[in-house]
């Protein structure tokens, strides 16, 4: 059974970081990307960025090249998104939703590009 | 990258078929394939619909259905049902390992 778990919702001063963590389970964790999408109040989904632990890569929005981080720990089947510089702007769900790597022209694998499971999400909200 | 374009709100009633447009540019929806549909019920998680243009993965109903003609893809969903009602939302690759998704419509089941 496939389960995303992230961490819980977290309240942040304007200036300061958070930290969001979501935890794998049901399948090969160097089997996926993991991406992270967000979603302000009364506003639509915004794609944040993701990263492939199999590739050690990590790939984000132009929106957020400066301020995130997204990492992938494989020993605990954990993805992080670190958002720094928070600012109001940034209140809003924050979902981890992960993406299978597929293969193509043999053993190579590929972003199959579309999210199959999403965790539950982690609200953060910045007020002073 | 910007959004793409999808219309703010349709409607329908029980068992007609509706049409969600999504609109990007040549740069995502028309350089690739790699479109993918998303139901956001409020308070629970998204979930895929249409996976590349027009797939379906296994689990979601034959009402749904996707398709893609140059920059503009779209999502069919035929015999609407009161669950139906919901926000959708199109995703597309943009390239250099990005992705951009839809504004989102809301779906209202008169």
């Amino acid at each position: 059974q496939v389960q995303l778990v992230q961490s819980g919702a977290e309240v942040k001063k304007p200036g300061s970081s958070v930290k969001v963590s979501c935890k794998a389970s049901g399948g090969t964790f160097s089997n996926y990307a993991f991406n992270w999408v967000r979603q302000a109040p009364g506003q639509g989904l915004e794609w944040v960025g993701a990263v492939v632990p199999l590739f050690g890569t990590s790939t984000l929005a132009e929106t957020f090249q400066d301020r995130v981080t997204i990492s992938a720990d494989e020993s605990t089947s954990t993805s992080y998104m670190e958002l720094n510089r928070l600012t109001s702007e940034d209140t809003a769900m924050y979902y981890c939703a992960r993406e299978t790597l597929v293969p193509e022209a043999g053993d190579l694998l590929i972003q199959s590009w579309f999210f199959d499971y999403w965790g539950q999400g982690t609200l953060v909200t910045v007020s002073s | 990258q910007s959004a793409l374009t999808q219309p703010a709100s349709v409607s329908g009633s029980p068992g007609q078929s509706i049409t969600i447009s999504c609109t990007g540019t040549r740069s995502d929806i028309g350089s690739f394939n790699r479109v993918s549909w998303y139901q956001h019920h409020p308070g629970k998680a998204p979930k895929v619909l249409i996976y590349d243009a027009s797939e379906r993965p296994s689990g979601v109903s034959i009402r749904f259905s996707g398709s893609k003609s140059v920059n503009t893809a779209s999502l069919t969903i035929s015999g609407l049902q009161a669950d139906d009602e919901a926000d959708y939302y199109c995703c597309s690759y943009a390239g250099a390992s990005t992705l951009v998704f839809g504004g989102g419509t809301k779906l209202t089941v008169l």
